[in-house]
């Protein structure tokens, strides 16, 4: 059965530094998410992309992020100068049709911010 | 804010018995998901049921919708230790919208 990928599974930074978080959507879908979990928290909303520009975006997503679709099957999410609180396991999510489909999500990456 | 909110926060049952879970939210929706969640992993999808559909089985588990009182229940017949884990629902208020998590149950199912 398709899945979603995410890479890396971890990762550890220093504050300041850029991360890149990579996801493989499901091949034929056509609307691709990012979401992120803080510890012991609920799942927020950060953005969403379709036909290659972002469709909306929560106030969490500030001008520190960014995403792209580089090639035909990657996802990227990537955090210009990472803070403490940024700290948060990242997740991936694609669907076929929007909000009214059914929403696959990956394994995620947990992002730890020292 | 459609924010789906889950009751119980926490729920401990024996193994065998029925769990359920309620879900409540604010605004109109186009549809409404349960995912669940083994601690520090991903969301594994359950469910999805329209704001046109009233009930949906799959297996174990039976989802009801109710739109006049904006809220769902998810229903886990006959639980089993790997049933442990937490629940959240997730609405959708249009169609190419993202959706928005509830809190979450955390289940416990006791041998």
């Amino acid at each position: 059965e398709p899945e979603v990928t995410q890479t890396p599974s971890h990762q550890v930074t220093q504050m300041g530094q850029e991360v890149i978080l990579r996801c493989v959507p499901i091949s034929n879908h056509l609307y691709f998410y990012w979401y992120r979990q803080i510890l012991g928290q609920k799942v927020e909303f950060l953005v969403s992309f379709y036909n290659n520009e972002i469709s909306e975006k929560s106030e969490i997503f500030d001008d520190q992020f960014s995403v792209e679709r580089p090639d035909g099957s990657n996802f990227t999410l990537k955090i210009r100068s990472t803070k403490l609180e940024d700290s948060a396991m990242y997740f991936c999510a694609s669907s076929e049709g929007g909000g009214a489909e059914t929403q696959y999500f990956g394994p995620g990456t947990r992002l730890l911010v020292l | 804010s459609q924010q789906g909110e889950e009751d119980p926060q926490a729920l401990s049952i024996q193994e065998g018995e029925n769990a359920t879970m309620n879900c409540s939210y604010k605004t109109s929706i186009n549809n409404l998901q349960w995912y669940r969640q083994n601690s520090g992993r991903g969301l594994v999808h359950l469910i999805l049921i329209r704001s046109n559909e009233r009930e949906k089985h799959s297996g174990r588990l039976r989802v009801t919708l109710d739109t006049s009182k904006k809220s769902s229940s998810l229903l886990i017949t006959a639980s089993r230790a790997a049933d442990t884990a937490s629940y959240f629902c997730a609405t959708a208020m249009n169609r190419d919208d993202k959706i928005i998590f509830g809190k979450g149950t955390r289940l416990h199912i006791l041998p």
